[in-house]
């Protein structure tokens, strides 16, 4: 079964660091998303992705945050200089319809972790 | 703001009996409904989609929508240790290409 797929799974990193969460979307999707869930809160929307630009961000999505399609598979959330507060499991998805309607698939999840 | 908000339990029922979980959402635009499954420390799993007002069936799984109320519940029949997990309401924000908004779940605890 298709599935999202997200590396690395935890990663380590100093405040201050840059870091690059990386996924893979279900194949025929066209709808992507990052999401994050600080440890015992509930998930949170950071920025969605369509047709090779932003279409939606939340305004935890601020200016330190980026995203990128650099080729035809792989969707990549940058955070430019982490702070303690960025901890948090950081989730990729997808959608083959707008997230208002279409259902979102969910990765794994990469646990970012800043000292 | 556009809130989801769910009781976040933990709700324990005995194995084999009915779970209810409950949801409400505060923009009245919204128009998709939709139940993840969550375990501890892993990614939310779609269970369940709803879109019409009524009842959905799937498995021992139903949905249930009441637009006017804003409400969206969740049964859970013939509950088993394994359907323990804590379970999120995602709402969409109410047109076009807004994205889900999540309550932060309800904790189920099913008691062998």
């Amino acid at each position: 079964e298709p599935e999202v797929t997200q590396t690395p799974s935890h990663q380590v990193t100093q405040m201050g660091q840059e870091v690059i969460l990386r996924c893979v979307p279900i194949s025929n999707h066209l709808y992507f998303y990052w999401y994050r869930q600080i440890l015992g809160q509930k998930v949170e929307f950071l920025v969605s992705f369509y047709n090779n630009e932003i279409s939606e961000k939340s305004e935890i999505f601020d200016d330190q945050f980026s995203v990128e399609r650099p080729d035809g598979s792989n969707f990549t959330l940058k955070i430019r200089s982490t702070k303690l507060e960025d901890s948090a499991m950081y989730f990729c998805a997808s959608s083959q319809d707008r997230g208002g309607s279409g259902e979102l698939f969910f990765g794994e999840g990469s646990r970012l972790t800043v000292l | 703001q556009k809130e989801v908000e769910q009781n976040s339990g933990p709700l324990s029922v005995p194995e084999g009996a009915i779970a209810s979980l409950n949801c409400t959402y505060s923009d009245r635009g919204s128009q998709s409904f939709f139940w993840y499954r969550q375990y501890s420390g892993k990614s939310p799993e779609l269970i369940m989609s709803i879109y019409s007002n009524g009842d959905k069936e799937d498995g021992r799984f139903t949905a249930q929508l009441n637009k006017a109320s804003q409400y969206v519940s969740l049964l859970i029949r013939d509950s088993q240790p394994s359907d323990s997990a804590t379970y999120l309401c995602a709402v969409n924000g109410g047109s076009g290409n807004t994205p889900l908004v999540f309550g932060k779940g309800t904790r189920l605890s099913v008691i062998a």
